[in-house]
């Protein structure tokens, strides 16, 4: 069975670009996280979907929004890129939101933003 | 306080020695608690979910201490492979919200 996927794998952007990440959940999987991890750092939880509703949000701003779409996929949309946007971007799925249910993750997109 | 900490290190150990992480986590009402190992520029992966029982898995043991709210992690007999950054991961919330937290990580360094 195929895994999490996301794409791009790398992208670099200058400051105040736009950016769209995308990521497909393994098959069966109604829940979409996505991460950020600075280098050095453990990853940061920016947002949770579940058949398509948000059912989590970190601490951060509102350049960073979410969907999800019917099929269980998933996009990250960050507007004004800082220089501080630049890390991995990891996407993660699971079979639903429980406590237990355990995050799969998917190898991520590098986002440079110069 | 941070919600998950744990050392960064790194800890430089020779094949075959026994090391143990610990991470403490200060939300008492956390649901569940997982380690992830995460290679160099690669996602994490899950290495296993801790129970208050404990659980083993091979030369992997995990505990968890709800009264003093921390969770360890015990490595065996430690091989070159086992070189990579081991992530604590907390899940505090609750049915229908999941609030996953990551501690830093701490890499690992098997050396022969």
């Amino acid at each position: 069975d195929a895994g999490v996927t996301q794409s791009p794998t790398h992208l670099i952007k200058t400051r105040g670009q736009q950016v769209t990440l995308r990521c497909s959940p393994i098959s069966g999987h109604k829940s979409v996280s996505w991460y950020q991890q600075v280098l050095g750092q453990g990853p940061q939880f920016i947002f949770q979907y579940y058949e398509k509703e948000e059912r989590g949000r970190g601490n951060f701003p509102d350049r960073f929004s979410a969907r999800q779409f019917p099929n269980y996929s998933s996009e990250l949309n960050v507007n004004a890129l800082l220089l501080g946007d630049s890390a991995l971007y990891l996407c993660a799925s699971s079979l639903g939101v429980g406590s237990t249910d355990t995050q799969y993750f998917g190898p991520g997109t590098r986002l440079t933003v110069l | 306080r941070k919600e998950v900490e744990q050392d960064p290190g790194p800890f430089n150990v020779p094949e075959g020695a026994t090391v143990a992480f610990n991470c403490t986590y200060s939300n008492s009402a956390s649901q569940s608690f997982f380690w992830y190992r995460q290679d160099c520029r690669k996602e994490p992966k899950l290495l296993m979910s801790v129970y208050s029982s404990g659980n083993e898995d091979g030369r992997f043991t995990a505990q968890l201490n709800r009264a003093s709210q921390y969770i360890s992690l015990l490595i065996r007999d430690s091989k070159l492979s086992d070189s990579a950054t081991y992530l604590c991961v907390v899940n505090s919330g609750v049915w229908g919200y999941q609030k996953v937290t990551f501690g830093i990580g701490t890499k690992l360094q098997v050396i022969p």
